[in-house]
C-alpha cells in the first residue's frame, strides 16, 4: 500500500517554465521532507516542513505543507536544467522512530 | 563534516550467495536507517537502528538483517540472494533519536545474477 502519492509521475518542461509537484495522502504526518535524487546517487534533503499550513522558500523552490498535514506541494519558478532529477516527498509519523514513508516520486526533466 | 559513507558502491553477486553492506553515519548521528530502492517499488524502509538496537523494521523477509556497532556504524546483510534483491540500497543517518531529518549516503548498487 503506497501511502504517499505524487503527481505527476513524469514532467518534461522547457527552461524558464514554472511547475508544481503534489504529494498527497489520506494519513496525517508529523513532518514531511522533500528530497531530490540524481541517477545512481542518494536522495539529497531539500526541506522539512512541520507545521500545518507552513510555507518554506528555498531560492526558486517553494514548499507548502497542507493545513491538515496530509499533503504537500513543491513549486519551482523559472526551472533550470540543473533542477532535473527525481523529486521525492517523505512523511514521518512521529514517535520514537526516524522511519520515513516515501512517495512514488516525480521525475523532472528541464530542457535547455 | 563528512557525509554518510556507504561501501561498496557497486556489487555483483550470484543467486544464493550472501552480501554485507556497510554504512558509516555522519559523526554524532546515532540513528541509522536502511532503505531499498527499485524502479517498481520505489524507496522502501528496511530497518532502523538507534544506539545499537533495532528500533523499527519494515516488511522484508528474514533474509534481510542488520546491526549497529557502538560507534554507530551499521551493516546490513542479505542471505540467500534472489534476483529480485537487485536494487540500490540506501543508508540514512539522523542526529537525534526521534523524528528528525535524514541524510542519505550515495548507496550501494547490488546486482544479483
Amino acid at each position: 500500500t503506497q501511502l504517499l502519492e505524487q503527481s505527476p509521475q513524469f514532467l518534461s518542461i522547457q527552461e524558464g517554465e514554472n511547475l508544481t509537484v503534489y504529494c498527497n495522502s489520506s494519513s496525517v504526518f508529523s513532518s514531511l521532507q522533500w528530497y531530490r535524487q540524481e541517477p545512481g546517487e542518494g536522495p539529497v534533503l531539500l526541506v522539512t516542513v512541520v507545521t500545518g499550513g507552513e510555507v518554506k522558500k528555498l531560492k526558486r523552490l517553494t514548499f507548502q505543507f497542507g493545513d491538515a498535514r496530509k499533503d504537500s506541494s513543491l513549486h519551482i519558478t523559472a526551472a533550470q536544467p540543473g533542477d532535473t532529477g527525481l523529486y521525492l516527498c517523505a512523511g514521518a509519523r512521529g514517535g520514537a522512530t526516524n522511519k520515513l514513508i516515501f512517495g512514488t516520486g516525480t521525475l523532472l526533466a528541464v530542457q535547455p | 563534516k563528512a557525509g554518510v559513507t556507504q561501501t561498496p558502491r557497486y556489487l555483483i553477486k550470484t543467486r544464493g550467495q550472501q552480501v554485507t553492506l556497510s554504512c558509516s553515519p555522519i559523526s554524532g548521528h546515532r540513528s541509522v536507517s536502511w532503505y531499498q530502492q527499485t524502479p517498481g517499488q520505489g524507496l522502501q524502509f528496511l530497518f532502523e537502528y538507534f544506539s545499537e538496537t533495532q528500533r523499527n523494521k519494515g516488511n522484508f523477509p528474514g533474509r534481510f538483517s542488520g546491526r549497529q556497532f557502538s560507534n554507530s556504524r551499521s551493516e546490513m546483510n542479505v542471505s540467500t540472494l534472489e534476483l529480485g534483491d537487485s536494487a540500490l540500497y540506501l543508508c540514512a543517518s539522523s542526529f537525534q533519536g526521534i523524528n528528525t531529518e535524514a541524510f542519505f549516503g550515495q548507496g550501494t548498487r547490488l546486482t544479483v545474477v
